[in-house]
């Protein structure tokens, strides 16, 4: 079982439009990171969020923590097709430093 | 700057070879990690080392070994190769972890074992 859910698996969206992503947990963590993996490379940070209810913006991507530090989200505004890649939630539990990493939601952006 | 480079690419195994994935970091990180990546199933921690010459395992250790010897290096040994090892396997290095340090990727080994 994974420790951090994420959903949905799968999106694929129109060039314009908004989508979310989810990534959920029972555990409490101290600090979530969302990471971007294009095909055939490694995942690259995007941002790291350390306070319950914490909201993150760059550029078109919004990142919030809940308030619990159980829950993140990543919203995404006016998709473009460069914004096509697997969207990796990873989290530190407060009783560690390693990174526990979500299964991954593949996004896809139709021009 | 190279960052993570990680070699081979691409290996296809028989069942029963053993391999070397060769993982090297140029950014002084003392942490590294390997972690391999199946569908479906996000990245999975396989060892890290805090430092020379300090290993541990992480959650799936099982037919894998490492060494730290240098700061630098951090080479992952299959022995035995099984079809439930065909994976893509990562490299990742970053400073001493505060919760809030970024890992750094490597491009990845695509292994199958036939």
């Amino acid at each position: 079982t994974q420790l951090l859910e994420q959903s949905p698996q799968f999106l694929s969206i129109q060039e314009g439009e908004n989508l979310t992503v989810y990534c959920n947990s029972s555990s409490v963590f101290s600090s979530l990171q969302w990471y971007r993996q294009e095909p055939g490379e490694g995942p690259v940070l995007l941002v790291t969020v350390v306070t319950g209810g914490e909201v993150k913006k760059l550029k078109r991507l919004t990142f919030q923590f809940g308030d619990a530090r159980k829950d993140s989200s990543l919203h995404i505004t006016a998709a473009q097709p460069g914004d096509t890649g697997l969207y990796l939630c990873a989290g530190v539990l407060s009783n560690d430093y390693k990174l526990s990493f979500g299964a991954g939601t593949t996004v896809t952006v139709r021009a | 700057n190279a960052g993570v480079t990680q070699t081979p690419k691409f290996r296809i195994l028989k069942i029963g070879q053993s391999m070397t994935l060769q993982c090297a970091q140029d950014m002084n990180h003392n942490y590294m990690y390997w972690y391999r990546q199946d569908p479906g199933m996000g990245l999975k921690l396989i060892y890290y080392s805090v430092g020379a010459g300090i290993t541990d395992k992480g959650e799936v250790p099982n037919g894998y070994n490492v060494s730290r010897s240098t700061t630098e290096d951090f080479p992952l040994r299959l022995e035995l190769a099984a079809p439930s090892q065909t994976s893509v396997y990562f490299c990742a290095s970053s400073r001493p972890p505060t919760g809030v340090d970024e890992q750094y990727f490597g491009p990845g080994t695509r292994l199958t074992v036939t």
